[in-house]
């Protein structure tokens, strides 16, 4: 299985502050990861996909970048609403593994 | 509007069954793949299955801690999606989503998710 490494697991952050997430893949997964937003008792959220294809109606101050094995989600000037748990999955192949997460707060 | 609504969900004893269904609307639900994913008490989320649509042949796979005990299905004539647990374990209570398939492993809208809590 591919294992998804997520860092940091929380990050402490302000209204405005700029903020980026790693995550990095155990194998060469190419473009093959995706970025998901999760709010207690919400539906999780899709934000980018193919590694920085940003998903329709997202704002555009969320940005990915990476390749390889390794990836980052950038949130740019933090909103609140942006206070959440944010996740990396690889869609390379299955089984679809997710990083362990990183909780803004 | 895409929408996933789960239900199915509650308490139940180990080693019990219980059949979650997902209900789709606001797009066309035999077109697309369809995954549930899972999300234990203060732990990440952790893929547990889908199920190709049938222009794919409708098969399914299963992550390793679920297979052979849990069984995906799905109903195109009623739009719904189904996730079977059998055998089930303390291990297994948690939050369960249903999620729709976009683009390759992309899941692209998801459920709010429902509760199963296993425990006697």
């Amino acid at each position: 299985d591919i294992q998804m490494t997520q860092s940091p697991s929380s990050l402490s952050a302000f209204v405005g502050d700029r903020v980026t997430i790693t995550c990095r893949a155990s194998q060469d997964i190419s473009s093959y990861v995706s970025w998901y937003q999760v709010k207690p008792g919400t539906a999780p959220k899709l934000l980018i996909y193919a590694a920085a294809s940003l998903q329709s109606g997202v704002p555009s101050r969320f940005s990915g970048f990476g390749s390889g094995t390794d990836f980052t989600l950038t949130i740019s000037n933090l909103q609140p609403e942006d206070f959440a748990t944010y996740y990396c999955q690889q869609s390379h192949r299955t089984p679809l593994t997710f990083g362990g997460g990183t909780k803004v707060e | 509007e895409v929408q996933l609504v789960e239900s199915g969900g509650g308490l139940v004893q180990p080693g019990r069954s219980l059949r979650l269904s997902c209900t789709a609307s606001g797009f066309s639900f035999a077109n697309h793949a369809l995954h549930w994913v899972r999300q234990a008490p203060r732990q990440g989320l952790e893929w547990i299955g889908f199920i190709r649509s049938k222009d794919f042949g409708g098969t399914t796979q299963y992550a390793a801690s679920v297979k052979g005990r849990f069984t995906i299905s799905r109903d195109d004539s009623n739009d719904i999606v189904y996730l079977q647990m059998d055998s089930l374990r303390s291990g297994d209570t948690a939050v369960y989503f249903c999620a729709r398939e976009g683009t390759y492993f992309v899941l692209d809208h998801w459920g709010q998710g429902i509760q199963v809590a296993v425990s006697s």
